[in-house]
């Protein structure tokens, strides 16, 4: 079965203090993995997607094939960092149909 | 650009009311979705619109039907409403690119619908 687990549903973390916030799939196939935010009374909106193999604000994300692990990472949280994360994998193998974990709240405290 | 548009952002139905949620989108977009999010679950699909013209089930399809009205707009109506039906409701569209790793998708900013 296709599925996408976000073991923590709150990550709580002083600013300056390195963040992780973690995910693993489960998927037969080639899974398209992505990182979406969404910020306080914004929308939810993608921060980062594996095939890119970019940081965005400071974030990164490495697939894993062996652990089928897609944990996000920031060395240095800041407040702004605060938000809803969402980790998501495609299982289409065409069109872009999501699967979406359940979410991780990140709060970053002064 | 307005990017994904949804009406109504609020709505509370009696159980066995019909309504429908509106969606559309000016990014000349070829794919939408809907979805709905629940606590503790995540975003959930429940349809999908690959392009103008075809449908298909998602993950959570029973209880709603979809209409692709145009390039731009995709409906969901729930018939006959369920209080299981409370929840949030996403629309979202991409470009619908062949190879999904590179397709984004943008969101609407959503529906809270409450059915007593």
């Amino acid at each position: 079965a296709q599925r996408v687990t976000q073991p923590e549903k709150l990550l709580s973390v002083f600013k300056g203090a390195p963040v992780e916030l973690k995910c693993n799939y489960s998927y037969s196939g080639s899974p398209e993995l992505f990182w979406y935010v969404q910020y306080s009374r914004q929308r939810l909106q993608l921060l980062l997607r594996h095939i890119s193999r970019e940081s965005i604000k400071g974030f990164t994300a490495d697939l894993n094939k062996g652990e089928t692990s897609f944990h996000l990472k920031k060395p240095f949280a800041q407040e702004e960092d605060s938000a809803m994360y969402y980790c998501a994998l495609s299982v289409s193998g065409g069109y872009n149909k999501l699967i979406f974990g359940a979410g991780t709240r990140l709060a970053v405290h002064p | 650009n307005a990017g994904v548009t949804q009406t109504p952002k609020f709505q509370v139905l009696k159980t066995g009311q019909s309504m429908t949620l509106q969606c559309a989108q000016d990014m000349n977009h070829n794919s939408m979705y809907w979805y709905r999010q629940d606590p503790g679950m995540g975003l959930r699909l429940i349809y999908y619109s690959a392009s103008e013209g075809t449908t298909d089930k998602g993950e959570v399809p029973n209880g709603y039907n979809v209409s692709r009205l145009n390039k731009r707009e995709f409906s969901l109506r729930l018939e006959s409403a369920a209080p299981s039906q409370t929840s949030v409701y996403f629309c979202a569209s991409s470009l619908g690119l062949l190879y999904s790793s590179t397709d984004t998708q943008y969101f609407g900013p959503g529906t809270r619908l409450t059915v007593l």
